[in-house]
Order: structure tokens, then C-alpha cells, then sequence
């Protein structure tokens, strides 16, 4: 079965700093796609960024980048100068490709992101 | 930009009674899905719903659930005798090809 892990309950950065939430999963597929989904307190999750993994390429969203390692089964999220608005937790998902979009999401516990102004 | 939405944003229930959760998804979308986070934990995939039937669910999804895209536009989730463990905020989400798109929830207190 698919797992996806965030081995950090918490982060705090500065603001305007750059910050990077980690997380790993496990999958015996070899295509599939990752996403990190944000939270903010008013708890609508908003996709943030998508990455394929037969894309080598690294997504990248405006200050949202993402360090994709496929043979070490990593999936990191940097925030590039980081913003108030950026406060939220933070989820990484995985959902396979094979079977199509009705697939499920598999989410991580998750990362709550603290801005320091 | 088109969102989903939900209501009841919150809804309270004596356990044993029947709720009825309902979210409108993004119109030219083709795949519903029903998720759940009880306080604290991960999100959970409790169904996922395509071209008017059940694709997956997952363990947490037993008989006590249902769901229906009863007009077209609407998609619901059933639970017809809650249980205090059904306490949880619950999310709809729609999508085509790639991601999925969630709504603000519902959180659902039973008593």
C-alpha cells in the first residue's frame, strides 16, 4: 500500500526567508503524481503545485518549487521569500496514475507553517 | 474562479440520526470524491464517484454511508445512523484529469 510521510509537525520561518517542508512516500508504482495541497485556518484545501513523475523537470509555481527524487522517493516543497498569506498546513499527496482520476489522494500528516513578520 | 462548495458549513447531530452532507462541484467536472479528517489527523479518502456510480471506497466507507448525484449538480453523502466517531470535518472535492479540487467543508458534530 502507499504511504506518504511528513517527518515535520511543525516549521517557522521568517518572513521574506525561504523555507523547504519535506516529504517521502512509498509505492511500488512507477507512475503516479504528487501534489502539495495548503491549509489555511479557514480549512479550504488549495492545490498549491502538481508534479508527474515520468517529468524529470521539477514543478514550479511562482515562489513554490518542488526538489522531486524519484529514486529516493522525495517530494520537498520550498517557499521562496516567504509571505504572511503563506501561513497554513501544509499537505503532501500522492495519488497513482494507473485507473485514471478517480484514483484517491494519499495525504501525509501534514506540516503547520508558521510566519514570523 | 469556480470553487465547490458545501453545506451545512456546520452541522450538529444527536447520534443515532440521520445527516445528509451536500456539495456542489465545479460544473464540467467528472469525478467526485468524499474525504474526511477527523481533529488532528490526515486527511481520509472515504469515495470516490464517477459517471453515476462508486469507483473506489475505502474501509471507512461501510454501510452506513451513501452517496448520490441526485440532480446533476448536486453530490451528497449520506450517513444514516451516526456514530460519535462520525465527529469529523468532511470534504468534497471534484476534478477532471489531474488534481482535485476540495471544498471549505463540512464539519460534522455528533452528540
Amino acid at each position: 500500500a502507499q504511504t506518504v510521510t511528513q517527518s515535520q509537525p511543525e516549521m517557522s520561518v521568517q518572513e521574506a526567508e525561504t523555507v523547504t517542508l519535506s516529504c517521502t512516500y512509498d509505492t511500488s508504482e512507477s507512475d503516479y503524481y504528487l501534489f502539495w495541497y495548503k491549509q489555511p485556518p479557514s480549512r479550504q484545501m488549495i492545490l498549491v503545485i502538481r508534479q508527474e513523475a515520468y517529468k524529470q523537470q521539477n514543478a514550479t509555481e511562482n515562489r513554490f518549487s518542488v526538489n522531486f527524487q524519484k529514486a529516493a522517493k522525495s517530494f520537498s516543497l520550498k517557499i521562496s521569500d516567504s509571505q504572511l498569506g503563506d501561513a497554513a498546513m501544509y499537505f503532501c499527496a500522492y495519488r497513482k496514475r494507473y485507473g485514471g482520476a478517480t484514483n484517491k489522494l494519499i495525504f501525509g500528516t501534514g506540516t503547520l507553517l508558521a510566519i514570523q513578520p | 474562479e469556480p470553487e465547490v462548495t458545501q453545506t451545512p458549513s456546520h452541522q450538529v447531530t444527536q447520534m443515532g440520526q440521520e445527516v445528509i452532507l451536500r456539495c456542489v462541484p465545479i460544473s464540467n467536472h467528472l469525478y467526485f470524491y468524499w474525504y474526511r479528517q477527523i481533529l488532528g489527523q490526515k486527511v481520509e479518502f472515504l469515495v470516490s464517484f464517477y459517471n453515476n456510480e462508486i469507483s473506489e471506497k475505502s474501509e471507512i466507507f461501510d454501510d452506513q454511508f451513501s452517496v448520490e448525484r441526485p440532480d446533476g449538480s448536486n453530490f451528497t453523502l449520506k450517513i444514516r445512523s451516526t456514530k460519535l466517531e462520525d465527529s469529523a470535518m468532511y470534504f468534497c472535492a471534484s476534478g477532471q484529469v489531474y488534481e482535485q479540487y476540495f471544498g471549505p467543508g463540512t464539519r460534522l458534530t455528533v452528540t
